[in-house]
């Protein structure tokens, strides 16, 4: 059973670019969540996919999108970077409906200089 | 709103001794998580706890949950220092299943 794989694992941009951040989910996960933790404080939802739809969405504008593949996996796009948009982003796979546990990537590293 | 509320912030301790963190959450919710996380890494899962009453232990660490308080505890017995990280709580809210994380509790456990 493998686990959630995040890549890149750093990446540094340019204020005011676009980046695109993948997750590869568990094996037998159906539901992908996204979360962007900035330094020192807890991640915060941004949004989460279900069977190639959005579930549900956090207090994130537009800018930030994502897509659910048909083998579950998972990207987040990011467009427009601002300043604030640097921080860890986690990617969280889970089986819907049936095991409550949430599985976390090992998260990738965003710098918007 | 569901909001999650972690504390103390800072706990530093002495190695073999017991300590206490608080979750508190604002609204109904049926599954409360335990994570840890070390500085620079991605987040450990520890604990889900699902029903009012739930009790676990793993190691130094055991969790508990009080749906009708909306209070969970992590307690710590007899620190060693590798127990040293941060721990969040999050609470599923509701009716979006998504995770509301509390602030983290950074744990310092010193000889």
């Amino acid at each position: 059973e493998t686990g959630v794989t995040q890549s890149p694992t750093h990446l540094i941009k340019t204020r005011g670019q676009q980046v695109t951040l993948r997750c590869s989910s568990q094996s037998g996960h159906n539901t992908v969540s996204w979360y962007q933790q900035a330094l020192g404080q807890g991640p915060q939802f941004i949004f989460q996919y279900y069977r190639e739809e959005e579930n549900g969405r956090g207090n994130f504008p537009p800018r930030f999108s994502g897509l659910q593949f048909p083998n579950y996996s998972s990207e987040l796009n990011v467009n427009a970077l601002e300043l604030d948009d640097s921080a860890l982003y986690l990617c969280a796979s889970s089986f819907s409906g049936v095991d409550y546990g949430y599985t976390f990537g090992s998260g990738t590293r965003l710098t918007v200089v | 709103e569901l909001k999650v509320e972690q504390n103390p912030l800072f706990l530093s301790m002495q190695e073999g001794k017991n300590y206490t963190i608080y979750c508190n959450y604002s609204t109904t919710s049926d599954r409360l998580y335990w994570y840890r996380q070390d500085p620079g890494k991605s987040l450990e899962s520890l604990f889900v706890l699902l029903s009012n009453g739930a009790v676990k232990q793993e190691g130094r660490l055991m969790a508990s949950l009080d749906t009708k308080a909306r209070l969970s505890t992590l307690h710590i017995t007899a620190a060693v220092h590798d127990l040293s990280a941060t721990y969040f709580c999050a609470v599923a809210d509701y009716n979006t299943d998504k995770l509301i994380f509390g602030t983290g509790t950074r744990l310092q456990v010193f000889p």
